[in-house]
């Protein structure tokens, strides 16, 4: 079976540091992909993991740990720009992406 | 840039019509995917294609059926629409395994 887990909703404060965390239990793992989504717009591609460790690129970060199961996604220095949706999303190959329900992020001032 | 466009952004549909959602991408990307999105459920694969004249069901097949008779268009349709396919509904193409999925605006679909 599939079964993606992340939080509903998150609160942070501009300039802050927030991690959303995911958790996974699929049947085929070729990495695990987020996704940002604003109101009324398609996702778009921020990261993609296949090996253990972190991933680094500008204010975002990603981290996996298959053995665990397990990935975050780091935003540091807040924007309200970051006011989001952000979708986690394993591939189960030919990129095939199973989705969690996604994590809806609100930066206030 | 890549590009992935979808015919439409807003549809209406009566019970029992023959709907069919569009969708092109002008990268030359291998892999096509037709996605809904429902609040609560997430996104949710319908069907997929890795080839022209390929397709593969995914995760909710029933009730849609898809066409891919050229690399660059994807076609979902929706054989008897009813109001429970009323969604957001999302092509997506990436250009092989591991490769990030670019995504369409998304077709805003009601069945009434």
């Amino acid at each position: 079976g599939q079964n993606i887990d992340q939080p509903t909703e998150m609160t942070a404060t501009e300039g802050a540091i927030v991690q959303i965390n995911c958790t996974y239990q699929t049947s085929g793992f070729n990495g695990l992909f987020w996704y940002q989504q604003h109101a009324g717009e398609a996702p778009t591609f921020l990261s993609y993991n296949v090996l253990d460790g972190l991933e680094e690129k500008g204010r975002f970060s990603s981290f996996l740990s298959r053995s665990k199961g397990y990935s975050y996604l780091l935003l540091k220095e807040l924007q309200m720009k970051d006011s989001a949706s952000y979708l986690c999303a394993v591939n189960r190959g030919y990129s095939t992406l199973t989705f969690g329900k996604g994590t809806m992020l609100l930066v206030s001032p | 840039d890549v590009k992935v466009t979808q015919s439409s952004r807003y549809l209406v549909k009566r019970t029992g019509e023959k709907v069919f959602l569009e969708c092109v991408q002008d990268m030359d990307h291998e892999n096509m995917f037709w996605y809904r999105q429902d609040p609560g459920l997430g996104l949710r694969l319908i069907y997929f294609s890795y080839d022209v004249k390929m397709k593969e069901k995914g995760d909710i097949p029933e009730g849609y059926s898809v066409s891919r008779e050229k690399k660059e268009r994807f076609s979902l349709i929706l054989e008897s629409a009813s109001t429970n396919q009323t969604s957001m509904y999302l092509c997506a193409s990436s250009l092989e395994d591991r490769a990030e999925a670019f995504f369409g605006q998304g077709t805003r679909l009601t069945v009434v």
